[in-house]
C-alpha cells in the first residue's frame, strides 16, 4: 500500500532557528513529491521536486529529493512567526490521478 | 480569477440530516478532488472526478455521493451525515499538460454532525 510518513508531527522553535522537515514514501512509480504550506486555511504550493539531488530554493525555504532513499527534506532557515504552519507533503505516482498525503508537520515560531 | 470555490463554508447539521457541498473552478480544469482533513489524519481523498460525467472513489468514500455534470463543478453529498463527518473539507482541482501537477484548493468548508 502506497504510504507518505511525515516527522516530526510536531515542532516547535524560537524565531531565528533552522528547521528541517522530513517526508518519507514508499509508492509504487513515483512520479513527483511536492510540498505545500497550510495556515488557516487552504494548503499553498511550495515546491514540486522529480529528480534526486536538485534542491529547489525559494527564498529561505529549500527542498531536496533522494529517490534512493525514498525521501525528501524541507528546511527553513531563520524562521519567522509567519512560517507557524502546517507543511504537507504529497507523492504523486504514474499512471495515478490521485495525491497521497502525509499527515503534516505542525510547526510554531515563537518570539 | 476566483480559481477554486467552496460553498458553504461552515454548516452544522443533525445526524441522518443531508446535505450537498458545492465546489466550482474557473481554469477549465479536467480533474477534481475532495478531501476531508482530521487532526492527526492528514489530507484523505474521499472522492475524485478525472472530467465532466465520471467519478470515482478515493481512501474513505463510504458515506458520501459525488456528481461532475459540468466540469466546473464538483458536488458532494451526504446521505445521511453521522457525527464522524464532522471535519472540514477541500476541494481541489487539477489542470492537465505540462508541470501541471498541481493542486489548486479551495479555502474549506468545515462542516459539524450533531
Amino acid at each position: 500500500e502506497d504510504k507518505v510518513v511525515q516527522s516530526p508531527l510536531s515542532l516547535v522553535v524560537h524565531e531565528g532557528d533552522t528547521v528541517t522537515l522530513n517526508c518519507s514514501y514508499e509508492v509504487t512509480n513515483f512520479r513527483s513529491l511536492l510540498w505545500y504550506k497550510q495556515e488557516k486555511k487552504a494548503p499553498t504550493f511550495l515546491f514540486m521536486l522529480t529528480s534526486s539531488g536538485i534542491e529547489k530554493k525559494s527564498g529561505r525555504l529549500s527542498s531536496i529529493l533522494d529517490k534512493k532513499e525514498l525521501f525528501s527534506i524541507l528546511n527553513i532557515t531563520a524562521t519567522q512567526t509567519g512560517d507557524s504552519a502546517v507543511y504537507l507533503c504529497a507523492v504523486e505516482a504514474y499512471n495515478t490521478d490521485k495525491l497521497i498525503f502525509g499527515t503534516g508537520t505542525r510547526l510554531q515560531v515563537f518570539p | 480569477n476566483a480559481g477554486v470555490t467552496q460553498t458553504p463554508k461552515f454548516r452544522v447539521l443533525k445526524t441522518g440530516q443531508s446535505m450537498t457541498l458545492l465546489c466550482a473552478q474557473d481554469m477549465n480544469h479536467e480533474y477534481m478532488y475532495w478531501y476531508r482533513q482530521d487532526p492527526g489524519m492528514g489530507l484523505r481523498l474521499i472522492h475524485y472526478s478525472v472530467g465532466e460525467g465520471t467519478t470515482a472513489k478515493g481512501e474513505v468514500p463510504d458515506g458520501y455521493n459525488v456528481s461532475r455534470l459540468k466540469k466546473q463543478n464538483f458536488l458532494l453529498g451526504l446521505e445521511s451525515a453521522a457525527p464522524s463527518q464532522t471535519s472540514v473539507y477541500f476541494c481541489a482541482s487539477l489542470g492537465m499538460g505540462a508541470g501541471a501537477n498541481v493542486l489548486t484548493f479551495g479555502a474549506g468548508s468545515r462542516l459539524t454532525v450533531l
